[in-house]
């Protein structure tokens, strides 16, 4: 089946820094990938769609300068964290859907701490 | 109303038992309905894929779509403790790439 692979699968970081977590589909072409964040013991909260060639779509209460998203080519998204804070300390995982399936296939997962 | 509901559990079981999870949803457009089991600290793997109403099966697992009613069920038969995980119910409509998923329901199988 397809895959996706996320890097790195868990960071470290200090308060004011930047993160930068990758995702990448690995045999086929992704014009589009979800990001999500999931807190313990809760379900997966969708924070923006990436477009591939245009602006992420963020969903409401999502800070978009907070949390850059960029689309660089059809096999590779990136979110990065800016200015982490200790409360951005989350589990983060990507997501693409492959077109001739039309089911969705996700990332291992970034668990990120902010110390 | 939220447009997915599904109980978070946890749900308790002996080895061998069949475990029945389920969800409810609001959103009568919702034509892709999926499975998904997630490991501690792992991203989402699908498990099981259906399109509209009916029955699939694959190994121990089945799921049930009731589209009348809503309704949709995930069986595993014969529960292994490696089972243990927790199972996220996920639906989409057609020609739409968003999924919207349920809390999901941890599940815990003794030995």
């Amino acid at each position: 089946g397809a895959v996706v692979s996320q890097h790195p699968s868990w960071v470290i970081c200090k308060s004011g820094t930047s993160v930068k977590i990758e995702c990448r589909s690995l045999d086929f072409q992704a014009t589009t990938m979800f990001w999500y964040r999931q807190f313990p013991k809760q379900s997966l909260m969708l924070m923006a769609t990436s477009n591939e060639g245009s602006k992420a779509t963020y969903e409401q209460g999502v800070e978009k300068d907070k949390f850059l998203i960029n689309h660089a080519s059809l096999t590779l998204s990136t979110l990065t964290v800016t200015s982490a804070h200790p409360e951005d300390s989350s589990f983060y995982i990507c997501s693409a859907p492959d077109p001739v399936y039309t089911e969705a296939f996700f990332g291992q997962g970034t668990r990120l701490t902010v110390v | 109303q939220k447009e997915v509901e599904q109980d978070p559990g946890p749900l308790s079981v002996p080895e061998g038992a069949i475990v029945s999870l389920n969800c409810t949803y609001s959103n009568s457009a919702f034509q892709y309905f999926m499975w998904y089991r997630q490991y501690s600290r792992k991203g989402p793997e699908l498990l099981m894929y259906t399109y509209s109403s009916g029955n699939k099966e694959d190994g121990r697992f089945t799921a049930q779509v009731d589209k009348s009613s809503k309704y949709i069920s995930l069986f595993i038969r014969d529960s292994q403790p490696s089972d243990s995980a927790t199972y996220l119910c996920a639906m989409k409509r057609e020609g739409y790439s968003t999924l919207t998923f349920g809390k999901g329901t941890m599940l815990l199988v003794s030995p």
